[in-house]
C-alpha cells in the first residue's frame, strides 16, 4: 500500500516559487510514477506534471512548461514540484498522486494548500 | 494536449435513480480512460480504470464504459453517499481531467 505525505501549506508573495514535497512510503518508489495536480478553489482538477523517478524524465502540461520543475529524490523517497514566478491565480491545493496509464491514479497525497498573496 | 468534455456539469437526482455521465476525448484514446470520484475536502478517489474496471473496494453500483473517443460512468441506483463530484482522466497522452460533473440532491 503506497502512502504519499505531503508538505504544509504555504504563503507566497506575487513573483516568489514554492517548493512542495511528497514522500512516498510502501512499494518501490523508483518504479512509481509521481503526478502533480492541483485544484483551484471552487474549481476543477489540473494535471500538471509527472515524473519517473527510475528514469528521472519528467513531463509537464504545456500550460505549465517553462514555469513547473518536477524532480525526485531516490534516496529519500520524495517528489518535488517547484512553481515559480507565482501569481495570484496560481493560489491552489497541489496533490501528488501514483499510478499508471493502463491502471489509472490510485493513490494520493493529502494535498498542499498554496495561497499566493501580497 | 488532449482536450476532455464532460456532460453534464451538474447533476440534480433522487436516491434510487440511475445516473450516467459522458466523457468525451478531442482524439482517440483507445481505453485510457478513468474516472474519480471527488467530496469537499478530500482527495480524488479513483472509482474505474481502463474505461469499464471497475477499482477494488468500489461498490458495484459504478459500471464504466466506451472506447475510443466517446466514454460513460452509469451509477445504477445512486445512495446518498454518492452525491459527489465527478471526473473523467485520460491516461493516453501524459493525463488531462474533464471538467468535472457536480452530482447534486434533487
Amino acid at each position: 500500500q503506497v502512502q504519499l505525505v505531503q508538505s504544509g501549506a504555504e504563503v507566497k508573495k506575487p513573483g516568489s516559487s514554492v517548493k512542495v514535497s511528497c514522500k512516498a512510503s510502501g512499494g518501490t518508489f523508483s518504479s512509481y510514477t509521481i503526478s502533480w495536480v492541483r485544484q483551484a478553489p471552487g474549481q476543477g482538477l489540473e494535471w500538471m506534471g509527472r515524473i519517473i523517478p527510475i528514469l528521472g524524465i519528467a513531463n509537464y502540461a504545456q500550460k505549465f512548461q517553462g514555469r513547473v520543475t518536477i524532480t525526485a529524490d531516490k534516496s529519500t523517497s520524495t517528489a518535488y514540484m517547484e512553481l515559480s514566478s507565482l501569481r495570484s491565480e496560481d493560489t491552489a491545493v497541489y496533490y501528488c498522486a501514483s499510478g499508471t496509464a493502463a491502471a489509472g491514479t490510485n493513490y494520493w497525497g493529502q494535498g498542499t494548500l498554496v495561497t499566493v498573496s501580497s | 494536449d488532449i482536450q476532455m468534455t464532460q456532460s453534464p456539469s451538474s447533476l440534480s437526482a433522487s436516491v434510487g435513480d440511475r445516473v450516467t455521465i459522458t466523457c468525451r476525448a478531442s482524439q482517440s484514446i483507445s481505453s485510457y480512460l478513468n474516472w474519480y470520484q471527488q467530496k469537499p475536502g478530500k482527495a480524488p478517489k479513483l472509482l474505474i480504470y481502463a474505461a469499464s474496471s471497475l477499482q477494488s473496494g468500489v461498490p458495484s453500483r459504478f459500471s464504466g464504459s466506451g472506447s475510443g473517443t466517446d466514454f460513460t460512468l452509469t451509477i445504477s441506483s445512486l445512495q446518498p453517499e454518492d452525491f459527489a463530484t465527478y471526473y473523467c482522466q485520460q491516461s493516453y497522452s501524459w493525463n488531462t481531467f474533464g471538467q468535472g460533473t457536480k452530482l447534486e440532491i434533487k
